[in-house]
């Protein structure tokens, strides 16, 4: 039971474009929400969370979206650079609990 | 900046051969994961500790167990290595059960069971 997708296994977007990832989740418990980029032959590492109290988190030009009513984040990258592309990552846990849930993951490609 | 060190990098092993995966972080976390990632499956946890000879199943737990014994190092077996268990296993940890707490990863270690 997958309880945190991203549905497009994959992106491709020109260098300075806007690129959007999405993640969708099914369990009503999550209230906190992050996302991990991973390059290969690396480990994930963190890039920006949010939390259910709010709609909108922005560090950069990362941007996290959450629509709480449609289970449903985003995560905006503006301009999108070459150095961006790799493995994004949604993932989402219960504040007070370890566990972290991830998604499948997005293969981003930013073309030059 | 927090270290997480896993042993190897490479691993190949025989089908029922027992397994060790080593794992070590620098930064005295609570908390220690182990997941695996596989193509189109995302990363996918398996165990997770909370603290030292404390565990807790993750959504993949069957063929392996863990151990911590110390509070800086995760072990992961593989009782009896079978070929579906070939995958990118990476190790976690955080410092804490907060809410936005988040996870630092080691470099990962690609088994591949023969």
């Amino acid at each position: 039971d997958q309880q945190v997708k991203q549905n497009s296994p994959s992106l491709s977007v020109q260098e300075g474009r806007i690129s959007i990832l999405n993640c969708d989740y099914t369990n009503s418990m999550f209230d906190y929400f992050l996302w991990y980029k991973k390059y290969p032959a690396e480990g994930p590492t963190f890039l920006i969370s949010i939390s259910s109290i709010k709609d909108k988190n922005e560090d950069g030009r990362f941007t996290v979206f959450l629509n709480k009513s449609a289970k449903h984040l985003s995560l905006h990258i503006v301009p999108s650079q070459p150095g961006d592309s790799a493995v994004y990552f949604c993932a989402a846990k219960t504040g007070g609990y370890q566990k972290v849930t991830f998604g499948t993951g997005t293969k981003l490609q930013v073309i030059p | 900046d927090v270290k997480v060190t896993q042993s190897s990098r490479y691993l190949v092993k025989r089908t029922g051969e027992k397994v060790f995966l080593e794992c070590v972080q620098d930064m005295d976390h609570e908390n220690m994961f182990w997941y695996r990632q596989d193509p189109g499956l995302g990363l996918r946890l398996i165990y997770f500790s909370y603290d030292v000879k404390m565990k807790e199943k993750g959504d993949i737990p069957e063929g392996y167990s863990v151990s911590r014994e110390k509070k800086e190092r995760f072990s992961l077996i593989l009782e009896s290595a079978s070929t579906n268990q070939t995958s990118m296993y990476l190790c976690a940890s955080s410092l804490s059960r907060a809410g936005n707490e988040k996870l630092f990863f080691g470099s990962g270690t690609q088994l591949s069971v023969l």
